[in-house]
């Protein structure tokens, strides 16, 4: 069974302030990572994907993966009130099969105050 | 504009009725999803198609049922088998590239279904 594991927090942050959150997962096999912001009542939106180890970088955003220790985290820089959101990782399994299938961790809740 | 619509935004269900929520898509993706999320929880897939004609079972498949005649609409029923339907429904849609990776799923804004 796939497992993402996540902090569920609430993760509260100052204004300004650089928000860390974790993920890890079970399936050492997948290969694509996925970071979804969710405003309490609406529907996740993408914040960020990532395939390779390392850091991907996209404005305030970074994403870093870790495959071998089986481990991606997203850090938002300059956390504004308007990043206070639930914060889901999503991730794929190996190769064949149910590749196409993601598995979403609970999410954190991040709260960003003024 | 492109994007994925779901119809109704809000749903009531008698008890022993079926109910079909709708979820149309315009950005010429091949797969499509159906996820179920509960309060405090994470996404839980009920059913995905990759391919019109075609659909597979995920997680949670019990008391649902899908139909994918068009590649722009996969509607979702919710039979009165389902016990437990209360709950935040959302459809999500990618490309399929035939190459083994799960590409970035794009959701609408979901249906949230009520039990009367």
């Amino acid at each position: 069974q796939k497992e993402v594991e996540q902090n569920s927090g609430p993760l509260s942050v100052p204004e300004g302030a650089i928000a860390s959150l974790n993920c890890t997962y079970s399936d050492r096999g997948s290969q694509s990572f996925f970071w979804y912001r969710q405003y309490s009542g609406k529907s996740p939106e993408l914040i960020m994907s990532i395939y390779s180890n390392g850091d991907k970088e996209d404005g305030r955003f970074t994403a870093q993966l870790n495959k071998a220790s089986q481990y991606v985290s997203l850090l938002i820089r300059d956390s504004q009130p308007s990043d206070s959101a639930t914060y889901l990782c999503a991730v794929n399994g190996p190769s064949g099969g149910s590749n196409y299938k993601l598995t979403f961790g609970k999410g954190t809740l991040l709260t960003v105050n003024p | 504009d492109g994007g994925i619509t779901q119809s109704p935004k809000y749903l009531f269900r008698k008890e022993g009725q079926n109910v079909t929520l709708s979820c149309e898509q315009n950005l010429n993706h091949d797969a499509m999803y159906w996820y179920r999320q509960d309060p405090g929880q994470g996404l839980r897939l009920i059913y995905y198609s990759q391919i019109v004609n075609d659909f597979q079972k995920g997680d949670i498949a019990e008391g649902y049922s899908v139909s994918r005649e068009k590649k722009e609409s996969f509607p979702l029923t919710v039979t009165s088998a389902q016990k437990n339907p209360t709950a935040f429904y959302l459809c999500a849609s990618s490309i399929e590239t035939g190459q083994g990776v799960a590409e970035t799923q794009y959701f609408g804004p979901g249906t949230r279904l009520l039990v009367l």
